[in-house]
């Protein structure tokens, strides 16, 4: 069965540190992976990610795939309040099939 | 704000009945994706049209049905509703091109369904 899996569940950080987050995945026929931020409302495109170790970066956020290894991770630098949010991890797979991982809750505490 | 607008915000109905979503994809966007968000199950992707016709299907009840309209606005029909249907849907839109992959969604505001 294709899974998405996204660690840790919940994370409280302080304004300032660094974090980062795990999506590993389990599916076939894979295509790209995506990384989205969802705060109170639809998520938000942030990263699509195709090729093993090309590090994608904007501003603080960076993010990079391991297609051996099949996971990913998202780095978030220098937190602000403003990062506070649900990141989710996706996988497109050919006939365009999606598969969501059920996020990681990112608290950023002033 | 994406540019992809869902109707209506929220919606409440009683077990059995049949709901309709609307969404309308942005500008010039002819993929339009459904999605059903629960909390127990996250973001579940449920089909996709692309320039009217049917272009993939994902874990979508043969309750749910949907459709794209010549002017690319969609709607998802929910029928015989079961109280385990109450989440948030949401539509979303690419620019895809026939037979190519499109993976920059963008999502609208959601519609959030209360089954009762």
């Amino acid at each position: 069965e294709d899974k998405v899996v996204q660690s840790p569940l919940s994370l409280v950080v302080h304004e300032g540190d660094t974090v980062t987050l795990n999506c590993s995945y389990e599916v076939t026929n894979f295509r790209s992976l995506l990384w989205y931020k969802q705060e109170k409302k639809a998520p938000t495109f942030l990263f699509m990610l195709t090729s093993s170790g090309i590090e994608k970066k904007s501003g603080r956020l960076s993010s990079i795939l391991d297609k051996k290894e099949l996971f990913s991770i998202l780095n978030i630098t220098a937190t602000q309040t403003g990062d506070s949010a649900v990141y989710l991890c996706a996988v497109a797979a050919t006939g365009n099939q999606f598969y969501f991982g059920t996020g990681t809750s990112l608290t950023v505490i002033p | 704000d994406s540019g992809v607008t869902q109707t209506p915000k929220h919606l409440i109905t009683a077990t059995g009945q049949r709901v309709t979503l609307r969404c309308s994809p942005r500008s010039g966007d002819l993929s339009v994706y459904w999605y059903q968000q629960s909390l127990d199950q996250g973001l579940q992707f449920l089909i996709q049209y692309y320039n009217g016709e049917e272009r993939a299907k994902g874990n979508i009840l043969e309750r749910f049905s949907a459709q794209q309209f010549p002017d690319l606005h969609s709607e998802l029909n929910l029928s015989s509703l079961e109280l385990g249907d109450s989440a948030l849907y949401f539509c979303a839109s690419s620019v895809a091109t026939s037979g190519g992959p499109q993976e920059t969604q963008y999502f609208g505001p959601g519609t959030r369904l209360l089954v009762l």
